[in-house]
């Protein structure tokens, strides 16, 4: 079964600066999809980035960017010039590209705090 | 374009009780799929519907069931409430039968089992 695994309980960042969220998972398929979710105090989770592992090229939404190392299993989020806004809960997350319908895997989640 | 609807938000519930949850998807999204989510566990995939069938189902056991109905709307149900049911129940509805791009959750339902 798929894991992913989120080292990071709690992290922070100062407003305008760069924080970088680390994520790792553990697959035996070559085809899957990688996702961030964040969710605010709100309980809403919002999707905020995708990556198709077929795709070399790593994604990027406006101050979100992601570093796909898939050899390493490795799927970081990087959010530059920090907001407060930004502050909440992240989750990493994995699906299987599949026909199987298989489910999204999430990892533990992240604490974002931005200090201003 | 309306978002996942989940009611209601907060319930309080006594041991031993059922309790049902609704999770209206975006329009036009087949998929719905629920999560468990708490402070231990993270969130757990409860199941997911598709078309009125489930087409998944997690490790949880048979007191907790779900449906959809023909209007993609979809419900589950937890019967003889424990303590430990007490969570946030998210909902998620994406547009493809492989959700690839990604799902929609909606702002999820607060059990407390008291």
């Amino acid at each position: 079964a798929q894991t992913v695994t989120q080292s990071q309980p709690e992290m922070s960042v100062q407003e305008a600066e760069t924080v970088t969220l680390s994520c790792t998972y553990d697959t035996s398929e070559s085809d899957y999809y990688l996702f961030w979710y964040k969710q605010p105090p709100s309980r809403q989770m919002i999707l905020v980035i995708r990556q198709e592992a077929y795709k070399q090229q790593n994604a990027t939404e406006n101050r979100f960017s992601v570093n796909f190392q898939k050899a390493a299993k490795s799927f970081s989020l990087k959010i530059s010039d920090s907001q407060l806004g930004d502050a909440a809960m992240y989750f990493c997350a994995y699906r299987s590209a599949d026909s199987g319908n298989t489910p999204l895997v999430f990892g533990k989640g992240t604490r974002l705090s931005v200090i201003a | 374009k309306a978002g996942v609807t989940q009611t209601p938000r907060y319930l309080i519930k006594t041991r031993g009780q059922q309790v049902t949850l609704s999770c209206s998807p975006i329009s036009g999204h087949r998929s719905v799929s629920w999560y468990q989510q708490t402070p231990g566990q993270g969130l757990q995939f409860l199941f997911e519907y598709f078309s009125e069938t489930q087409r998944n189902k997690g490790n949880f056991p048979g007191r907790f069931s779900g449906r959809q109905f023909s209007n993609s709307r979809s419900e589950m149900n937890v019967s003889t409430l424990e303590l430990g049911d007490s969570a946030l129940y998210l909902c998620a509805s994406s547009s493809g039968s492989v959700g690839i791009r990604g799902y929609t959750f909606g702002s999820g339902t607060r059990l407390t089992v008291v």
